[in-house]
């Protein structure tokens, strides 16, 4: 069956502090993978996906960016945050566009 | 307009009440939809698949209404653990997904 990971499941960073959120799949090959952000009673927002290794398409410009460099991995970066990055970040993975996505535990990310 | 609206909450309902969820969507272009549920600072859990011809999973019926852009999920016989956020998601072109706000159910004893 397959599995998705995510760690680290809290963080709390200075402002401008660069971020790291690290992303991995198990059980499924060329998976599409996705990344969201909800803030605090919010709807799921979709910042980036990607449909195989090195290809990410953006959905929101902002001062967050994402890379795949293996088939099941999947990191989001900042090279300095900003108040408002503060937020749960999900990534989930999906087959056919059809069959739904599957998410993560989640990182809950507060920037101070 | 929102792209995707769902009704708003909280829906507070006894045990055993049959209780209905609302959402619509501006995109007529729209191919897939989904309901899924969210625990308390937890992730999304997809919750049902909506086709166009209606389906049923258990207590859950979903149906979908393209020509008003709409669709909708019925829960009947509420269990105090269906308790949480409904989310509706639309897929449009591409990867283009669309999550509504959401809709919370406090199902009470």
């Amino acid at each position: 069956s397959q599995t998705i990971h995510q760690w680290p499941a809290t963080l709390v960073q200075p402002v401008g502090s660069p971020l790291s959120l690290e992303c991995t799949v198990e059980g499924t090959s060329n998976p599409n993978l996705y990344w969201y952000r909800q803030a605090a009673g919010r709807g799921l927002q979709l910042l980036f996906y990607s449909v195989g290794i090195g290809q990410i398409s953006s959905e929101v410009p902002q001062n967050l960016s994402a890379s795949r460099p293996q088939d099941r991995q999947f990191i989001l970066s900042s090279k300095k945050l900003l108040l408002s990055d503060s937020g749960f970040y999900l990534c989930a993975w999906g087959g056919l566009a059809a069959s739904g996505q599957f998410f993560g535990p989640g990182t809950r990310l507060t920037v101070l | 307009r929102k792209e995707v609206e769902q009704d708003p909450g909280p829906f507070n309902v006894p045990e055993g009440a049959t209780v209905a969820f609302n959402c619509t969507y501006s995109n007529s272009a729209s191919q897939s939809f989904f309901w899924y549920r969210q625990d308390c600072r937890k992730e999304p859990k997809l919750l049902m698949s909506v086709y166009s011809s209606g389906n049923e999973d258990g207590r859950f019926t979903a149906q979908l209404n393209r020509a008003s852009q709409y669709i909708s999920l019925l829960i009947r016989d509420s269990k105090l653990s269906d308790s949480a956020t409904y989310l509706c998601v639309v897929l449009g072109g591409g990867f283009k997904t669309i999550f509504g706000a959401g809709t919370r159910l406090f199902v009470k004893a």
